[in-house]
């Protein structure tokens, strides 16, 4: 059973705090992922990675960095948090296998005081 | 960058009735269209997909529908049940050979099933 888990549910931090967010995977999935889920949104890539080291940029990367130094672990960087990146993050992974399901962890909901 | 729109946001129907809602993209390489379930408080699930060299798709009471040249896809749930009251997002994505290089949802539709 793929698992995805998220360091945190949730998180309060300060506007001008450094934020990580982590993210892990136990079924050597290649492919991870961040997303934010907003209200009447949807949901909108931040930022992803296929491999080790690599990273792209997805929709909304502004504000946003990230990390991959194990392939099981993928981390989302708030360089300095602003009360707009107020809401929920959530991490998927999938095999680099194509039209392979992505899987989500349970979310992280953040909130930026 | 893709854009997807979906259609309704809220939609209430009648238990044993049929739903249906609707997606449009607009990037014509997009070739992986995929729906998922959200139900309150959990995350998002796959509950089926479409790959743009086929035109249905079923599972059961769920069925998608994909028009690649109008650029438009649907989700059909028949005998819709309690257990499918949710929140559904469609999403659409290029997938060379490597999977999705990260999907472009749609806003989301909130699925009522009336007893």
């Amino acid at each position: 059973d793929v698992k995805v888990t998220q360091s945190s549910r949730y998180l309060v931090k300060r506007t001008g705090e450094k934020v990580f967010l982590e993210c892990v995977q136990d079924m050597d999935h290649e492919n991870m992922f961040w997303y934010r889920q907003d209200p009447g949104l949807g949901l909108r890539l931040i930022y992803f990675s296929y491999d080790v080291k690599m990273k792209e940029k997805g929709d909304i990367p502004e504000g946003y960095s990230v990390s991959r130094e194990k392939k099981e672990r993928f981390s989302l960087i708030l360089e300095s948090a602003s009360t707009n990146q107020t809401s929920m993050y959530l991490c998927a992974s999938s095999l680099r296998v194509s039209g392979y399901e992505q899987y989500f962890g349970p979310g992280t909901r953040l909130t930026v005081t | 960058g893709e854009n997807v729109e979906q259609h309704p946001s809220t939609l209430s129907v009648q238990e044993g009735d049929s739903a249906v809602i609707k997606c449009t993209y607009s990037d014509s390489a997009s070739n992986y269209f995929p729906w998922y379930k959200q139900e309150l408080g959990k995350r998002p699930q796959l509950i089926i997909d479409i790959r743009s060299n086929v035109g249905e798709k079923k599972d059961q009471r769920i069925a998608v529908t994909l028009n690649k040249t109008a650029k438009h896809f649907s989700l059909h749930i028949t005998e819709t049940q309690p257990e499918d009251s949710a929140v559904y997002f469609c999403a659409a994505s290029r997938d060379s050979g490597g999977g999705a290089d990260g999907l472009t949802f749609g806003k989301g539709t909130h699925l009522i099933i009336q007893p």
